[in-house]
């Protein structure tokens, strides 16, 4: 079966640095997307890696390794706001999205 | 700015209503998407639709129904609902045919309960 692994929940310290790691285990690859998603409120795109490496925009980072079928997302100088569910979703051969449960970030002061 | 709206945030029925959830994008996208959100659980795929008048069953279709008479608009039809329906729906469209191919705009959600 496919299946997407990603912790329930995670805790930091505002203005730190996080790592929300994902892995995956799909029937074929064509890309990994990660979504982000505050409390009642619709996911929105954060990133999208097929290449192996690191994509960084602002303080959001994604890292793939197919070979290893992990990717993470760094999150840096952490703000309150960046409280929020965290999807990953890898797209698989027949190009439809494989979703995890999420991980639930939260932000102490 | 893009847009995809759903018709209701909010949604209380009874077992056995028939329910209509709509969603409109404005963005000329061909794929249309209907999701359910449960906690600890990601997002399941009901149906889905890549150009008008045509449907495919994503993972849990049972119980679902769906329209896609214009390009812009997928509505979700709940024919008879029943508690285990009740649930966080999330409407999404994206570019691109036959698949995804690009980022999911996704709707506020509709949040129903069924009694």
């Amino acid at each position: 079966g496919q299946n997407i692994d990603q912790p329930t929940e995670m805790t930091a310290t505002e203005g730190a640095i996080v790592q929300i790691n994902c892995t995956y285990q799909t029937s074929g690859f064509n890309g990994l997307f990660w979504y982000q998603q505050h409390a009642g409120e619709a996911p929105t795109f954060l990133s999208y890696n097929v290449l192996d490496g690191l994509e960084e925009k602002g303080r959001f980072s994604s890292f793939l390794s197919r070979s290893k079928g992990y990717s993470y997302l760094l999150l840096k100088e952490l703000q309150m706001k960046d409280s929020a569910s965290y999807l990953c979703a890898v797209l698989d051969s027949n190009y439809q999205l494989i979703w995890g449960a999420g991980t639930k970030l939260i932000i102490k002061p | 700015d893009v847009k995809v709206t759903q018709s209701s945030r909010y949604l209380v029925k009874r077992t056995g209503e028939k329910v209509f959830l709509e969603c409109v994008q404005d963005m000329d996208h061909e794929n249309m998407f209907w999701y359910r959100q449960d906690p600890g659980l990601g997002l399941r795929l009901i149906y889905f639709s890549y150009d008008v008048k045509m449907k495919e069953k994503g993972d849990i279709p049972e119980g679902y129904s769906v329209s896609r008479e214009k390009k812009e608009r997928f509505s979700l039809i709940l024919e008879s609902a029943s508690t285990n329906q009740t649930s966080m729906y999330l409407c999404a469209s994206s570019l691109g045919t036959s698949g995804v191919t690009g980022e999911l705009f996704f709707g506020e959600g509709s949040r129903l309960t069924v009694l």
